[in-house]
């Protein structure tokens, strides 16, 4: 079964630049999307597609996809998005990532 | 605003079948381009798909836990159904209901899911 890795947590200072990496094999030849969890609160899609924001998503998120690694970017990242950002691809079934808390300090 | 809403018990004796059911609030369940589906949360760890249908009835379920579930469409009522049967407390977690939405990508050649609406979640504790 495919596997997606997510580092466990990314810190960073208030309005630095977050990086979440996603890696599966050859994972560019999928469509990654990507979700926000923030506590007690359902996901939400973020980017979809590898680097599209849905409607009333900030532009500070996007994404990448090439090679080995997804990447989901936060520019100028706020107090409001402290959250669990988990990467998801479809291979014959929903795959998830493990999940990436993200602190801002 | 398209909206989802799980309902069903807090409690399921171990051995037993969890029942779960999402009502979408308006529009129609039966579009081709949605599938409609499940996935879980247990307590402090990370998501779980469980699976999804189409209104025609097509089905795709994760693999390991393919053998206990049953999701299933009443486009009558707007609703959408789950069954697991002999649970464990292992299956304790939050359910959540979400629409699947269905792209195909004529570059790749290949359909890919992701959820763009999700409910809220359900509390799902498995315990005598």
């Amino acid at each position: 079964s495919y596997e997606l890795t997510q580092p466990l947590s990314v810190s960073l200072a208030l309005g630095q630049t977050a990086r979440i990496t996603c890696g599966g094999n050859n994972i560019g030849s999928k469509y990654v999307h990507w979700y926000q969890q923030k506590p007690g609160q359902a996901p939400l899609l973020v980017i979809f597609r590898d680097d599209i924001r849905p409607s009333g998503i900030p532009e500070r998120f996007s994404g990448s996809n090439s090679g080995n690694t997804a990447t989901l970017t936060i520019s100028g990242a706020q107090a409001g998005d402290e959250a669990d950002y988990y990467c998801q691809v479809w291979d014959n079934s929903v795959v998830f990532g493990g999940g990436t808390k993200l602190t801002v300090l | 605003q398209l909206q989802l809403q799980e309902s069903g018990p807090g409690l399921v004796q171990p051995s037993e079948t969890l029942s779960l059911t999402c009502t979408v609030s308006s529009g129609s369940i039966s579009s081709s381009y949605y599938y409609w589906g499940w996935i879980r949360q247990p307590p402090g760890k990370g998501l779980e798909w469980v699976g999804s249908m189409y209104y025609s009835g097509s089905t795709y379920y994760n693999p390991s836990l393919k053998s206990r579930v049953t999701i299933s469409i009443d486009t009558s009522k707007r609703q959408f159904s789950l069954k697991l049967s002999s649970v464990t407390a292992a299956d304790t977690a939050v359910y959540y209901c979400a629409r699947h939405q269905r792209e195909y990508s004529s570059s790749r050649y290949y359909y890919y899911y992701y959820m763009d609406v999700w409910g809220k979640g359900t509390t799902v504790t498995v315990s005598s």
